[in-house]
């Protein structure tokens, strides 16, 4: 089974904040990843957390963490369409990532 | 420009006709490895190697070979595709191991696979 799951799509209007969520089993890495794929590319690193931060926020994205819970989410402030991708979260320790979200901005 | 390059981006071929698919990066990393994505699955790791001459299997091996005789090409041989391997593959290297605390993994473009 999956051990790093997301819900598969997320639709907002162009200036709203996109929350997208991930949830992980294995609790040994000492990073956590998201990752973002825009159409026809690769996957490109977007942003990380150290496992022992709650919180990072780097410009228009906030990284949660709540490791009891072991859920981790991305918050995309005032979101453009050109943030239209999918955002895959990523554990590393046995490298696994989620199935992606589909993130759709509307204009 | 550090980059990881993949070829064929995209193939159709039939059942059993055997094929490669490279993989080359530039920035002298240790670690590289194969995915396939499938909708709804996301990535799932195919091979890795660790460095020159040390390759293991990942989550879903069967099916594929990988080899990695020099440190910046590593191939995806089907040595027999069915169907059931119509996929996107994408190859990564990164400098240490995932785990190995922080790390990259930089991925190239991707090979859109159909097998009839």
């Amino acid at each position: 089974g999956e051990d790093v799951e997301q819900s598969l799509f997320l639709s907002v209007r162009e200036g709203d904040s996109s929350v997208i969520n991930c949830t992980y089993t294995d609790s040994s890495s000492t990073y956590l990843y998201w990752y973002k794929q825009e159409p026809g590319a690769g996957l490109q690193l977007l942003t990380y957390i150290f496992s022992n931060m709650d919180m990072k926020q780097d410009q228009r994205l906030t990284v949660l963490l709540n490791k009891k819970d072991k859920h981790l989410s991305l918050r995309i402030a005032d979101t453009q369409t050109g943030d239209s991708a999918i955002y895959f979260c990523a554990e590393p320790a046995d490298m696994r990532f989620g199935a992606g979200t589909r993130l759709t901005v509307k204009p | 420009e550090a980059q990881v390059t993949q070829n064929p981006r995209y193939l159709i071929t039939v059942t059993g006709k055997k094929l490669t698919v490279t993989c080359s990066q530039n920035m002298n990393h240790e670690y590289m490895s194969w995915y396939r994505q499938d909708p709804g699955l996301g990535l799932r790791q195919i091979y890795y190697s660790m460095n020159v001459e040390v390759t293991d299997k990942g989550d879903v091996p069967e099916g594929y070979k990988v080899s990695r005789k020099e440190k910046r090409n590593f191939p995806l041989i089907l040595e027999s595709p069915s169907p059931n391997q119509t996929s996107l593959y994408f190859c990564a290297s990164s400098l240490t191991p995932p785990g190995q605390g922080y790390y990259e993994q930089y991925f190239g473009p991707g090979t859109r696979l159909t097998v009839t």
